[in-house]
């Protein structure tokens, strides 16, 4: 069964630019989950898509936007960058019928913002 | 929300020895996963534990929920255990909807 996917892995950005990332979740699983990681707040929730629908979200600015497609697939968005949305964005994986579900987490997608 | 700490923060071992690292958590929890972050920043799962005891080879986890604790075991360690390892849960109030709240993880060095 193939992992948790997530495209690209890498990516550089300018300030004021925005940015589309990708995550492939396990074959079956239907909820996908993002999480930011950085230096000074450590892993924190972005937001969760269950079948197409946001149905939770962290604390973060109306700039990081998601959605998920009929496959899935999800995509986040961050809209103007700023310096402080350099960070690992990992996404997760997981069944979603359930919130006592194990997530399984993508490689990553290191995003630098000059 | 939830508040989750681990300790200790960091941790020098000599290979083949053992540790434990503790994970604290301020509310009941439905969910409770051990990870393993590798150099890539990939998190590897270990357990999920909310819970009980578990065993995977040389790694070992016991969650006491009633005392909102847990503790992961590795035993005989070797230089590819080396990483983070991070304790995250899910609250049994937010009902799903938080997300996952990681501890700041153990940075654990094995040296040879």
């Amino acid at each position: 069964k193939a992992g948790v996917t997530q495209t690209p892995r890498y990516l550089i950005k300018t300030r004021g630019q925005q940015v589309t990332l990708s995550c492939s979740p396990i074959s079956g699983h239907r909820s996908v989950s993002w999480y930011q990681q950085t230096p000074g707040q450590g892993l924190q929730f972005l937001f969760e898509y269950f079948s197409e629908t946001q149905r939770n979200k962290g604390n973060f600015p109306g700039r990081f936007s998601g959605r998920q497609f009929s496959n899935s697939r999800s995509e986040m968005n961050v809209s103007t960058l700023e310096l402080g949305d350099s960070a690992l964005y990992l996404c997760a994986s997981l069944a979603g019928y359930s919130d006592t579900d194990t997530q399984y987490f993508g490689p990553g997608t290191r995003l630098t913002v000059l | 929300g939830i508040q989750v700490e681990q300790s200790p923060p960091d941790l020098i071992l000599q290979e083949g020895a053992n540790s434990t690292l503790r994970c604290n958590f301020s509310d009941s929890v439905n969910n409770l996963q051990w990870f393993h972050q590798n150099p890539w920043g990939q998190l590897i799962n270990l357990f999920y534990i909310p819970s009980g005891t578990k065993q995977n080879g040389r790694l070992s986890a016991t969650t006491v929920a009633t005392e909102r604790y847990s503790l992961l075991y590795i035993s005989s360690s070797q230089t590819t255990d080396s990483g983070v390892y991070f304790c995250a849960v899910e609250a049994q109030s937010g009902g799903g909807a938080d997300g996952l709240t990681f501890g700041k993880g153990t940075h654990l060095i094995i040296q040879p």
